[in-house]
C-alpha cells in the first residue's frame, strides 16, 4: 500500500529534550516536506527536499533541521524544543514538486512543556 | 510571503444543498494549484491539482474551475451529504518549489 508513515503520532516532551520525528514513504516520491498545523494558521511549511542530499527552507525554519540521507526518508529534529513548537506536525511526499499531488502522513502531536 | 486565501472560513449547509467556496492565489508565476480534503482525526488527501487556466476537474459530485490569470479557483459541491463535512484546503505553487496553502473552509453538512 503506498504511504507516508510518519513516528511517533503523539509526543509529549520538555523544553530543550532534543527529539526526532522520522517519516518515510514508499511511493519512490522525489519531493518531500514538512508542515506544522496551527489554529487560525493552516499548513506552513518548515522544510523540504526536492532529492537526496538537497534540503530548502520552506516559510517557517527556525528551530528545526532536516536530513535526506535517502530516497524515502526526511526526519524532522527539533535538537532545543521551546513551546512555541507545539503543534501538529505532517509530512508528504510527491512524485515532483508544485505540480503533483501530495501524499500526507498520519501527522504528530507534539506538546512541548 | 504569498498569500493564499480562502472564502468563507465555514460553512454549514443541508444535507441535499449544493454549496462553493472559493480559493484565491497570486496571478503572477503561477505554476498549479491543489485541492484537498481533510476530514477531522485524519489526513489530507488530494482532490484536484490543476495546472492551466480554464482547467476544470471532477471527481463524482465535487468538482473544481480555475482561473489564473485573475487568480482564483472555486469548488463545487452538488447534493451535499453528510460524509462531506471537512475542511477544503487549497494550496498554490509557484516556481520556487514550496506549496502555500490557504486556512480552509469548514463544511458541516446537517442530516
Amino acid at each position: 500500500e503506498a504511504q507516508v508513515t510518519q513516528n511517533p503520532r503523539y509526543l509529549i516532551t520538555v523544553t530543550g529534550k532534543k527529539l526526532t520525528v522520522t517519516c518515510s514513504q514508499n511511493m519512490n516520491h522525489e519531493y518531500m516536506s514538512w508542515y506544522r498545523q496551527d489554529p487560525g494558521l493552516g499548513l506552513r511549511q518548515i522544510y523540504y527536499s526536492m532529492n537526496v542530499e538537497v534540503t530548502d527552507k520552506g516559510d517557517v525554519p527556525e528551530g528545526y533541521k532536516v536530513s535526506r540521507k535517502e530516497k524515502r526518508n526526511f526526519p524532522l529534529i527539533l535538537e532545543s524544543p521551546s513551546p512555541n513548537q507545539t503543534s501538529l506536525y505532517f509530512c508528504a511526499s510527491s512524485f515532483e514538486a508544485g505540480n503533483t499531488e501530495a501524499f500526507f502522513g498520519q501527522g504528530t502531536r507534539l506538546t512541548v512543556v | 510571503i504569498l498569500n493564499v486565501e480562502q472564502s468563507p472560513q465555514s460553512l454549514h449547509v443541508q444535507e441535499g444543498d449544493s454549496t462553493n467556496f472559493t480559493c484565491s492565489f497570486p496571478s503572477s508565476n503561477f505554476y498549479a494549484l491543489h485541492w484537498y480534503r481533510w476530514e477531522t482525526a485524519k489526513s489530507p488527501e488530494a482532490l484536484f491539482v490543476m495546472t492551466l487556466n480554464g482547467d476544470e476537474k471532477k471527481k463524482g459530485r465535487i468538482s473544481a474551475t480555475l482561473n489564473t490569470k485573475e487568480g482564483y479557483s472555486y469548488l463545487y459541491i452538488k447534493g451535499s451529504q453528510p460524509e462531506d463535512s471537512a475542511t477544503y484546503l487549497c494550496a498554490f505553487s509557484d516556481y520556487t518549489d514550496k506549496l502555500i496553502f490557504g486556512t480552509g473552509t469548514r463544511l458541516q453538512v446537517f442530516p
